[in-house]
């Protein structure tokens, strides 16, 4: 079974600052890795994805996230955070590809401070 | 690019009356939809998995005949939550993958989610 861990509640970055959300992951097999955000009372959008390839994978807004298997873990990070960056983050994967079930992290607040 | 709706955004019910809650992916066709639940300011919880043409697969610990799944085609799943009560109130998400060529590169899709009330 797979299963994704975010070890941080909440994360405070000043705006301008560089910010990095963690997340670590288990699973059987290669990961099928993948970061959505959600706004207040709104619905998933999706941010990046891992499947193969380039351990950095780059994506929507700005952000980037890490790859690292050695460390199970898949960061995301921004090099200059926005306020409007602010929101709830989840990590998350899925096992046998990116079609199939997907198992969310427990999720991070991040709140940029102007 | 592709678009997962959900009907209704919001309802408000009383308790003991069934809900029915529409998914559709509006430019693709999916014959795998998946339904989450997520409680307020925690994270989504995988319900089942909606198979087109056959039952769907429920997750550990989630009632099989409090939460009926029906795909009835390529484009549409339902989730009814029948004989709601209070604990039921949650916002209910669902996705369908959007497969590709090759397979490689299939991205989930996410609906805005419902909102459950029960009153």
């Amino acid at each position: 079974a797979q299963s994704v861990a975010q070890p941080e509640d909440q994360v405070n970055v000043a705006e301008g600052n560089p910010l990095t959300v963690k997340c670590t992951y288990s699973v059987s097999g290669n990961p099928y890795l993948f970061w959505y955000v959600q706004y207040p009372n709104r619905g998933l959008q999706f941010l990046l994805k891992y499947i193969t390839g380039d351990n950095l994978v780059k994506g929507s807004y700005g952000f980037e996230a890490e790859f690292n298997k050695s460390q199970t873990s898949f960061h995301l990070k921004k090099p200059s955070a926005l306020v409007s960056d602010s929101a709830l983050y989840f990590c998350a994967v899925a096992q046998y590809s990116s079609a199939s079930k997907i198992i969310f992290g427990s999720g991070t607040r991040l709140s940029i401070r102007p | 690019g592709a678009v997962v709706s959900q009907h209704p955004s919001r309802v408000i019910c009383k308790s003991g009356t069934s809900v029915k809650i529409e998914c559709r992916s509006l430019d693709f066709q999916a014959t795998t939809m998946f339904w989450y639940r997520q409680f307020p300011k925690k994270s989504l919880m995988l319900m089942a998995t909606s198979n087109e043409g056959s039952k769907a697969t429920y997750e550990q610990g989630v009632e099989k005949d409090k939460f009926l799944i029906n795909h009835a085609s390529l484009t549409l799943s339902t989730l009814t939550v029948t004989s709601a009560h209070p604990e039921d109130s949650s916002f209910y998400i669902c996705s369908a993958p959007l497969m590709e060529r090759g397979g490689v590169s299939d991205t989930q899709y996410f609906g805005p989610g419902t909102r459950l009330t029960v009153l």
